[in-house]
């Protein structure tokens, strides 16, 4: 148990619809990255928020785009909806103390499961 | 973004311990080594992390050759529940602190 929750669990969306998907981090915890993961692959960076503004991306397109609320919780939104999107879609949340350091442990949700048909 | 190089799979016998290898030979001096697994159907999960020293916790040991340019992650008893996806990665110090380059990792397959 992570204390890393995301919702909705499994999705069907059409190609050309937005999407938003929900997580809600543990009590405390500052900083919040989104992950993709194709099916047979790693997880790759989507981007993450530091205190309510994003500080880091990877390369995604800005049909991508996040939100961080006070109350730990963030979205993730997806616009024009690609098949290649369809994906499991990670949270991820920490308590940054340091953002220099890289030592802080990240903590997952079990995902979201986007299917773009 | 430095890399790492994991065998594709490994296998172990339930009850054994089970030694993962990763080679960083890029590795720079302020980078962390830290361990993901993931199971079937799940988010990862966090395993271990280390520095510069070996490192012990209740899942697992981190032993981190001298110059740094390798890792080994040991299950001391694998149980069937640790068959998983083992990502070793390395953390940029840079201004971002959670950020994670996943590679392709090991799968273990545990047998009873």
């Amino acid at each position: 148990e992570t204390g890393v929750t995301q919702s909705p669990t499994h999705l069907i969306k059409t190609r050309g619809q937005q999407v938003t998907l929900r997580c809600s981090s543990q009590s405390g915890h500052n900083t919040v990255s989104w992950y993709q993961q194709a099916l047979g692959q790693g997880p790759q960076f989507i981007f993450q928020y530091y205190r309510e503004e994003e500080n880091g991306r990877g390369n995604f397109p800005p049909r991508f785009s996040g939100l961080q609320f006070p109350n730990y919780s963030s979205e993730l939104n997806v616009n024009a909806l690609e098949l290649d999107d369809s994906a499991l879609y990670l949270c991820a949340s920490s308590l940054v103390i340091n953002p220099r350091s890289s030592g802080n442990t990240i903590y997952f949700g079990e995902g979201s499961w986007l299917t773009v048909v | 973004d430095a890399k790492t190089t994991q065998p594709n799979s490994m296998e172990s016998n339930e009850e054994e311990p089970v030694h993962l290898p990763c080679n960083h030979s890029t590795i720079s001096g302020t980078d962390y080594i830290h361990w993901y697994r993931q199971l079937p159907s799940q988010g990862p999960e966090y395993v271990i992390h280390g520095l510069t020293s070996n490192v012990n916790n209740r899942m697992a040991s981190l032993a981190i050759a001298e110059d740094r340019k390798s890792s080994t992650l040991i299950l001391h008893r694998a149980t069937l529940r640790d068959a998983a996806v083992y990502y070793c990665i390395l953390r940029d110090s840079m201004e971002y602190g959670n950020k994670l380059v996943f590679g392709a990792g090991t799968i273990l397959r545990v047998k009873s």
